[in-house]
């Protein structure tokens, strides 16, 4: 039973458009929302997180929007850049230090030039 | 920038063989983990050390041991390598918040 769902496991985008890669998730105590980008040959690194006190946060030109009504978040990218095209991951947390954070299946994105 | 090395970038093992896979990270960091990551399915924790000699079962920590006998080093063991072990495996750290830094993952294949 997977707590933490990316439903599109690709999406394909144009250069300067945005990018929504979006994410679900089942467990109501998960308190810490995060995205990470991988690289291939490369282990994943932090992109960008979220707390379930705040609906958005923002960082240049990625943006994460939490519904915790729908227990759902989108990572926004605008615009896009070759640069992006990656494995993107969603994961979740409950409690304190981080530990155990479930991550989602990932999506592959293409940002075409 | 804190740094998490993996000693292998790819791994073919034995069914059967005892398997080594080695993670060292420089930034004095007290928590340490192993995922596997395979298609669909993400990544999935199998153990973690909160601090020397102490670790905690993930959600998969069957056919797996792990050794954390200094703050920097964190091994994970396949006491008897199954081809259903092979995989991407990820070591990561963390200073007790929650963004990790990873190392760039050790693909194992067992034949």
């Amino acid at each position: 039973d997977q707590q933490v769902k990316q439903n599109s496991p690709s999406l394909s985008v144009q250069e300067g458009r945005i990018s929504i890669l979006n994410c679900d998730y089942t467990n109501s105590m998960f308190d810490y929302f995060l995205w990470y980008k991988k690289y291939p040959a490369e282990g994943p690194t932090f992109l960008i997180s979220i707390s379930s006190i705040k609906d958005k946060n923002e960082d240049g030109r990625f943006t994460v929007f939490l519904n915790k009504s729908a227990k759902h978040l989108s990572l926004h990218i605008v615009p896009s850049q070759p640069g992006d095209s990656a494995v993107y991951f969603c994961a979740a947390s409950a409690g304190g230090g981080g530990f155990k954070t479930i991550f989602g299946a990932g999506t592959r994105l293409f940002v075409k030039a | 920038d804190v740094k998490v090395t993996q000693s292998s970038r790819y791994l073919v093992k034995r069914t059967g063989e005892k398997v080594f896979l080695e993670c060292v990270q420089d930034m004095d960091h007290e928590n340490m983990f192993w995922y596997r990551q395979d298609p669909g399915l993400g990544l999935r924790l199998i153990y973690f050390s909160y601090d020397v000699k102490m670790k905690e079962k993930g959600d998969i920590p069957e056919g797996y041991s792990v050794s954390r006998e200094k703050k920097e080093r964190f091994s994970l063991i396949l006491e008897s390598a199954s081809t259903n072990q092979t995989s991407m495996y990820l070591c990561a750290s963390t200073e007790g918040g929650y963004g990790y830094t990873f190392g760039s993952g050790t693909r194992l294949t067992v034949v």
